[in-house]
């Protein structure tokens, strides 16, 4: 178990839709990375925040934004989806804001039909 | 561009025969490197950090070595508890983001 909770695991939506996907870090972890995975491209980042600010941002469509709050969990909000969303989203953090491993959740599995 | 090229994709053992898994990469400047394990339906979990060349990890039955250019993850004596898909990351130097960059994986099947 890594410590990082993620929720729903599942989610299954049509197309034009908006979902929020959820995401706890380990305790005392001040960093949150967001990653997407697909089978033609691997995990593929799409942004970083650390202590409730955004830090780095990657491969991150328009549509997609997210924020971490206060007590440190962070939320992936995805809209106007597409048949290519379909993914799964994974969640990671760690300790500090740059360097040292990062401890990954079991992810969301996105449907989009 | 910062990138990671795993080899080879997939990966057919029997148990107790011992390989050796690849990763090399190219990146402006080299934070660290990380292997993790992926189980069908489940997150990436995080085995190894290599922060510089001729630095050397071991756990149970993996080994992971670095070099400028590569790292490589040795198995040895698998067993078919080892059967996963290896991931291979390198954090990259420079400003303060840390996020990973990853490569395919390495599907590694081992049969009893």
């Amino acid at each position: 178990d890594s410590g990082v909770t993620q929720t729903p695991k599942h989610l299954i939506t049509a197309t034009g839709q908006r979902v929020t996907l959820r995401c706890s870090p380990r305790s005392g972890d001040l960093s949150v990375y967001w990653y997407q995975q697909s089978l033609d491209q691997g995990l593929q980042f799409l942004i970083q925040y650390y202590n409730g600010e955004e830090r780095a941002k990657g491969n991150i469509l328009e549509r997609f934004s997210a924020q971490q709050f206060p007590d440190l969990h962070s939320e992936l909000n995805l809209s106007s989806l597409e048949l290519g969303d379909s993914a799964l989203y994974f969640c990671a953090s760690s300790g500090s804001g740059g360097g040292g491993p990062q401890h990954f959740g079991d992810g969301t599995r996105l449907s989009i039909l | 561009e910062d990138q990671v090229t795993q080899s080879p994709e997939a990966l057919r053992l029997q148990e107790g025969e011992s390989s050796s898994l690849n990763c090399s990469y190219t990146v402006s400047g080299l934070r660290g490197l990380f292997w993790y394990r992926q189980d069908p339906g489940k997150g990436p979990e995080f085995l190894f950090t290599l922060y510089s060349a001729g630095e050397e990890k071991e756990k149970e039955r993996l080994k992971a070595t670095l070099t400028k250019k590569e790292s490589f993850l040795h198995i040895t004596a698998p067993k078919p508890e080892d059967s996963a898909t290896y991931l291979c990351a390198v954090q990259a130097t420079g400003g303060s983001q840390g996020n990973l960059i990853f490569g395919k994986g390495t599907k590694l099947s081992v049969k009893p």
